[in-house]
């Protein structure tokens, strides 16, 4: 049962947006949605989080819908370096754990 | 800025050895995660710990365990190591946004 849904792979030329879709329609009332991006094989990098409300910062801008069960991040002006994993992730509740949820997430490629 | 520092980065043990790995998280955060990613797979969450406390438990097997000490350092100690432990094992440290966290350079255990 997965937690979250993303799609396998996108693409996006470079200097256009990339929008990058979540399926998240189990998540709980209080939780947050994550977003975090993995450049081969290095840390997962921190992105964007949001509860209800769309959030923008330096990196990125995220849109919830209002009923929640699902988030765009949004890559304004893509570039070559942002060519990553992207992973869309929620908090689990498990036998009193709350466990972050990684799921398969969408590799992105910006292409010249 | 000061980052989360990882060590050894690179780590070689037989079958049935014991394995310990380190974290030193950003200064001033109190919540450690620690993570494995097998090859070709997403990032597994293991267990995480706050002022010290184990908080939160996910897939980590029998075999590891983990402490976060005084100074806010934590160690994941693996015993009777198998092939399947072979990974990327990254620790992520916390702060006061519940659930954001900031990845370290993580430590490719291989299992010979």
């Amino acid at each position: 049962d997965a937690k979250t849904t993303q799609p396998t792979s996108m693409d996006c030329a470079e200097g256009r947006a990339a929008n990058l879709p979540c399926n998240h329609s189990t998540i709980s009332g209080n939780e947050y949605v994550y977003w975090y991006r993995q450049i081969h094989s290095q840390g997962p990098q921190y992105i964007i989080h949001g509860l209800k409300n769309n959030e923008t910062n330096e990196m990125a801008s995220l849109i919830i819908t209002e009923d929640r069960k699902s988030s765009t991040l949004i890559l304004p002006h893509a570039t070559l370096r942002d060519t990553a994993v992207y992973y869309c992730i929620v908090r689990v509740e498990e036998g009193g754990s709350y466990i972050p949820t990684f799921g398969r997430g969408t590799s992105l490629i910006v292409h010249p | 800025a000061a980052g989360v520092i990882q060590s050894p980065r690179h780590l070689i043990k037989e079958k049935r050895e014991t394995a310990t790995l380190k974290c030193y998280p950003i200064p001033r955060h109190d919540t450690v995660y620690w993570y494995q990613q097998g090859p070709g797979q997403d990032p597994q969450f293991l267990i995480s710990f706050y002022e010290k406390m184990q908080s939160d438990k996910g897939s980590i097997p029998d075999r590891f365990s983990a402490q976060q000490f005084s100074d806010y350092h934590s160690e994941l100690n693996m015993s009777s190591l198998e092939l399947g432990d072979s990974a990327l094992y990254f620790c992520a440290s916390g702060g006061a946004v519940v659930g954001t966290q900031y990845f370290g350079p993580g430590t490719r255990l291989t299992v010979l």
